[in-house]
């Protein structure tokens, strides 16, 4: 079945402990993307990338990372999480140009 | 960061109407406009890409329209279900070195009435 997953589905953290959200597609999709929402805020672009080893930064990249080892996966990290990162994160992938296919989503809270 | 908005924010309607969206976004570097449709608890699903100027597109009962001249596209719904009642989003995808952006509006919520 084609998919886009994310682990874990839900994450209760504490500031400043490290963690990173993996997404996985099984579509051979060149492009991906993270996302994240918050009420009245809509969908906002954290990072994406075009392939692999080649990511950009989105609309709200400050507190990410992510990398591109390899074409499936492409992981989030929170390298210091802080309360104001808490939301919900969705990973997207697609051909160039193409509708997204999203993931089911994380939520997130950092204490 | 570009600007992309929709209008209205929510809308109630009756089963069996008709109703519309706007979606407005720059009216330069543009290279595509998707409209994806997000119940609740569940994540975005494609609806639409549109990428040329006065392209429509029809799924069902949803029809969309795309003027990249003026920078809009309306999305419509011929005879509302409750089924129907979601988010939709529209998210502009620029060209140039802005390529790979993806800049969602902030969403129409709708909700049909039985």
């Amino acid at each position: 079945e084609a998919q886009v997953t994310q682990n874990p589905r839900y994450l209760i953290t504490v500031t400043g402990k490290k963690l990173t959200v993996t997404c996985s597609q099984n579509m051979n999709h060149e492009y991906m993307s993270w996302y994240r929402q918050d009420p009245g805020l809509g969908l906002r672009q954290i990072y994406y990338s075009m392939n692999v080893e080649v990511t950009d930064k989105g609309d709200v990249p400050e507190g990410y990372k992510v990398s591109r080892k390899e074409k499936r996966n492409f992981p989030l990290i929170l390298e210091s999480p802080s309360p104001n990162q808490t939301s919900l994160y969705f990973c997207a992938s697609s051909l160039i140009g193409n509708e997204q296919f999203f993931g089911p989503g994380t939520r997130l809270t950092v204490l | 960061i570009l600007n992309v908005e929709q209008s209205p924010q929510s809308l109630h309607v009756q089963e069996g109407d008709s109703t519309n969206f706007t979606c407005s976004f720059p009216s330069s570097n543009f290279y595509a406009l998707h409209w994806y449709r997000w119940e609740t608890a569940k994540s975005p699903e494609a609806l639409f890409v549109m990428t040329l100027n006065g392209d429509e597109k029809k799924k069902g009962r949803i029809s969309a329209t795309l003027n990249t001249k003026e920078g809009y596209s309306y999305l419509y719904i011929k005879g509302s279900q409750p089924e129907d009642s979601a988010t939709y989003l529209c998210a502009f995808l620029g060209g140039g070195t802005s390529y790979g952006k993806l800049t969602f509006g902030q969403g129409t919520i709708l909700t049909v009435h039985p």
